[in-house]
């Protein structure tokens, strides 16, 4: 299966600063997903990124927010802006195989304070 | 909208017991279904998954789950669980015949006693 490395595995960040998380395929992939994971809670899908094209979010989440960027088939990164303590969560970058499912990164666990 | 139930938030068992995590889901199409761990700190890693065909699915270290379209469930089990299994656990479900982006359940939560 695919192997997803995503940069930085933690941070802690300043209350009104960005934060920009990285997400490398080793295959070429056509969708890849950037998932949050706040505190205690399931993972919620914020939004789907294909190459060449603008991103898609999901309900409640939006660009200004999240901007995500998708230069190729194998690397897509999603900012953070703006943070406050809310933003607090684990950032989970994914990745479609056909037949296979989802593969997912480790994570970026961040921390606004 | 597909929906997951994992009813249990917390489930405790005792190294070598049988083990079964309980999913419901709510959706009218067939649909795909996969069970993820997380370790702590860990990213998710996908344990099965359903898409079609035999309803019972066998995974990696040792899990299975079955799918029952009657009861709309697809439960993980283990017949003996070891103190490594003690994770995170989500049942999530996808849309067939577009795209299939796995919705989550909340998540159940592993102890293992020794």
């Amino acid at each position: 299966s695919a192997v997803i490395s995503q940069k930085p595995s933690r941070d802690i960040c300043q209350r009104g600063t960005s934060l920009t998380i990285q997400c490398q395929v080793d295959s070429q992939v056509t969708m890849m997903f950037w998932y949050r994971q706040q505190p205690g809670q399931s993972l919620t899908l914020i939004a789907t990124a294909n190459q060449g094209s603008e991103a898609t979010y999901e309900s409640g989440f939006v660009i200004d927010k999240f901007p995500i960027s998708r230069p190729n088939l194998t690397f897509s990164t999603l900012t953070v802006s703006n943070m406050s303590p809310e933003d607090s969560s684990i950032y989970l970058c994914s990745v479609e195989e056909q037949g296979s499912g989802y593969t997912f990164g480790s994570g970026t666990r961040l921390t606004v304070v | 909208a597909q929906s997951v139930t994992q009813p249990d938030i917390h489930i405790t068992v005792s190294e070598g017991a049988s083990l079964e995590l309980r999913c419901n889901y709510s959706y009218g199409a067939t649909p795909y279904l996969f069970w993820y761990v997380q370790s702590p700190g860990q990213g998710l890693q996908l344990l099965l998954k359903y898409f079609s065909g035999d309803t019972l699915v066998q995974g990696i270290k040792g899990f299975e789950a079955e799918f029952k379209r009657s009861q709309s469930s697809f439960n993980l089990r283990k017949p003996s669980v070891h103190w490594s299994d003690a994770a995170e656990y989500f049942c999530a479900v996808g849309e067939e015949g577009g795209s299939y982006i796995p919705t989550f359940g909340r998540g159940t939560s592993l102890i293992v006693h020794p």
